[in-house]
């Protein structure tokens, strides 16, 4: 039973257009989110946490649904330089190995 | 400034070999974590360690084990290589809130081929 799920796409938008991509998470006890992009061939970086409320970054925009467990990415006004894969991380208490959960990631490509 | 760094940055071995990866982190964090990803790109997380525990993922086959020589270090020891170790691995550290892991701070990453 996989943990934590997300579209692998590709979604294949055009410059300057809205997307949105969901994750779902099975385990209810799940306590702090966030959303990863990675460029091809390099590490991981942090994109945004994902808070209750939901929050906003610029042209992105993060949201929890604790109810439905999942939790979404919005990016507005979408850039060439958005063109990554968006890895959704799922947290819970234990601080280590067993407390993390990486979703496999949604590849997005902006096209000019 | 580097935050973690691992080296090498790629390696090309034999199968059978014993290889070691090293990692550091300048960011004063108390977990480390090492990562495997693989042809498929997912990334799963194969062991967290801070001063006081190691934390295995249970998948994670004993001929990898991580050694610490201290706070900054988690280096990556795999004996008797095989064939599907080939991925990518990185190295991570980040702090521990209230018992959640914050925010992971990746190194560059490892590309490892097992011939």
């Amino acid at each position: 039973r996989k943990e934590v799920e997300q579209d692998p796409g590709p979604f294949n938008v055009p410059e300057g257009a809205t997307v949105a991509f969901n994750c779902t998470y099975s385990n209810s006890a799940s306590q702090s989110f966030f959303w990863y992009r990675q460029d091809c061939r390099k590490e991981p970086k942090l994109l945004m946490s994902v808070y209750s409320s939901g929050n906003e970054d610029g042209r992105f925009t993060a949201q929890l649904n604790r109810a439905s467990q999942y939790i979404s990415l919005l990016i507005r006004d979408s850039k060439l330089s958005d063109s990554a894969t968006y890895l959704c991380v799922v947290a819970q208490s234990g601080g280590g190995a067993d407390g993390l959960t990486f979703g496999k990631g949604t590849h997005l490509i902006i096209q000019p | 400034d580097t935050a973690v760094s691992q080296t090498p940055k790629y390696l090309v071995t034999q199968m059978g070999n014993d290889k070691s990866i090293k990692c550091e982190q300048n960011l004063g964090h108390d977990t480390m974590y090492w990562y495997k990803q693989d042809s498929k790109k997912f990334l799963k997380i194969m062991f967290s360690y801070n001063n006081k525990e190691l934390i295995i993922n249970e998948t994670v086959p004993n001929r990898f084990s991580p050694k610490s020589p201290d706070k900054a270090h988690l280096n990556l020891h795999i004996n008797s290589l095989e064939l599907g170790d080939s991925a990518v691995y990185f190295c991570a550290s980040s702090q521990v809130k209230g018992g959640l892991p914050d925010t992971q701070y990746f190194g560059p990453g490892t590309r490892l081929t097992v011939l």
